[in-house]
């Protein structure tokens, strides 16, 4: 069974850098089969999709978010990362990386989350 | 962007009644070329991520009970949830996966009448 766990990145003050990275277990990133992808859930709000990267390298970013964005991967740690720069309060949510399987979010992580607030 | 559009926004259902929940999209997500609608329906208990009910409009996810049914094609579809249960009581998300960026609906808060 596939199993995602979101890192704790704590607090995060307002214009800084939000760092959270995602270890899977149970299954390697490296497989050619699924996409790797962050979602965020504002308090008492509905989802929105981040971005996703998949095991070439590729990935693909809500253009709302793209300017401020970036997912990467780490294959030899089974892993992988999202940063976030120029936080501000609105970016507060919870965080979730799921395994995306053919367009469904098939497994995801228990969620994170992040608050930005000096 | 696809704006997807759910409704009601919540509903109050009693316990082995139907719920019905009804996602509007922008734009079809209706692929012609193989006839597939490109949308999912989630369900998500509070304090727990999201889990997949159906994908294809239609298709049920292999653990989901056949209480849960998905209908409709291009923008209009629905969620049935027949011979309501205490444990659906939940959000429910429509998602498009048609076109990038993904996008889910606002969710429909379920509760028990």
């Amino acid at each position: 069974q596939v199993q995602l766990q979101e890192s704790d990145p704590g607090l995060v003050k307002p214009s800084q850098t939000l760092s959270l990275t995602c270890t899977v277990s149970g299954g390697s990133i490296s497989s050619g089969r699924y996409y790797w992808t962050w979602v965020r859930q504002p308090a008492g709000k509905g989802l929105e999709w981040i971005g996703r990267i998949f095991t070439t390298g590729t990935t693909n970013y809500n253009p709302s978010l793209r300017s401020r964005v970036s997912i990467s991967m780490d294959a030899s740690r089974n892993q992988f990362s999202l940063k976030f720069s120029s936080v501000t309060a609105a970016d507060t949510a919870v965080y979730y990386c799921a395994r995306e399987y053919y367009y469904e979010f098939d497994f995801w992580g228990q969620g994170r989350l992040v608050t930005v607030s000096s | 962007d696809i704006v997807m559009t759910q409704s009601p926004d919540s509903l109050a259902v009693s316990l082995g009644e139907r719920a019905t929940i009804s996602c509007k999209s922008s734009q079809s997500v209706l692929y012609t070329s193989n006839n597939k609608n490109y949308l999912a329906w989630y369900q998500q208990r509070p304090g727990q991520p999201p889990k997949l009910l159906i994908s294809w409009a239609s298709t049920r996810d292999s653990d989901v009970p056949d209480r849960f049914s998905g209908s409709g094609s291009g923008t209009d579809f629905t969620l049935t949830i027949n011979s309501l249960q205490a444990e659906d009581v939940a959000l429910y998300y429509c998602q498009q996966y048609f076109a990038f960026p993904y996008s889910f609906g606002q969710g429909t808060k379920l509760e028990i009448k």
